[in-house]
């Protein structure tokens, strides 16, 4: 079967550095995402992988190994307001995503 | 004005009763998608549809329908709810791309007594 795996939730300091892991095992691989998603909101767009390495974009970078199944993200420079659920996603071989269940983020002062 | 809309946003109904729920989209995107969310599991696939006259079951399409009216509305039933559709439905749409990623609609809460 497919399967996405990530921490259910994770607690950092605000100013800190945080890194959130996804493993993940799917018929065939077209790319990974990493969405945010606040509490009662709509998931939003952060990053996307396709070849391994890292990807940067400001506080956020998300790195990619797909010979280990492999993703995280890293947010720097924590905000109070970076509290939320991340999602990480997988295309499979037909192109559907499938989702992990999240990693609940609480950000303390 | 948001991209993609849902309505309603939320709904309370009883057992039996049929549901509709409707998105529209603004982006002018082919590919469209109903997703319901659950406590603790991911974003579940009900159906998605990659233009007006292409319509795919997902991973739990049991129990729902869909209708593509145009490109922009792409609609989702319930013929006769049951309380474990109780449940957070997002619609979504995506253009073919590198990328493709998916733009959610704000979400309709609905509850099955």
């Amino acid at each position: 079967g497919q399967n996405i795996d990530q921490p259910t939730e994770m607690t950092a300091t605000e100013g800190a550095i945080v890194q959130i892991n996804c493993t993940y095992q799917t018929s065939g691989f077209n790319g990974l995402f990493w969405y945010q998603q606040h509490a009662g909101e709509a998931p939003t767009f952060l990053s996307y992988n396709v070849l391994d390495g890292l990807e940067e974009k400001g506080r956020f970078s998300s790195f990619l190994s797909r010979s280990k199944g492999y993703s995280y993200l890293l947010l720097k420079e924590l905000q109070m307001k970076d509290s939320a659920s991340y999602l990480c996603a997988v295309t499979d071989s037909n192109y559907q995503l499938i989702w992990g269940a999240g990693t609940k983020l609480i950000i303390k002062p | 004005d948001a991209d993609v809309t849902q309505t309603p946003r939320n709904r309370i109904t009883k057992t039996g009763k049929r549901i509709m729920l409707e998105c529209s989209q603004t982006k002018g995107h082919d590919r469209m998608y109903w997703y319901r969310q659950d406590p603790g599991l991911g974003l579940r696939l009900i159906y998605y549809s990659f233009d007006v006259k292409d319509i795919n079951k997902g991973e739990i399409s049991d129990g729902y329908s869909v209708s593509r009216q145009a490109q922009a509305k792409f609609s989702l039933s319930l013929e006769s709810a049951i309380p474990n559709q109780t449940a957070l439905y997002f619609c979504a749409t995506s253009d073919f791309g590198e990328v493709d990623e998916q733009f959610f609609g704000p979400g309709t809460r609905l509850t099955v007594l």
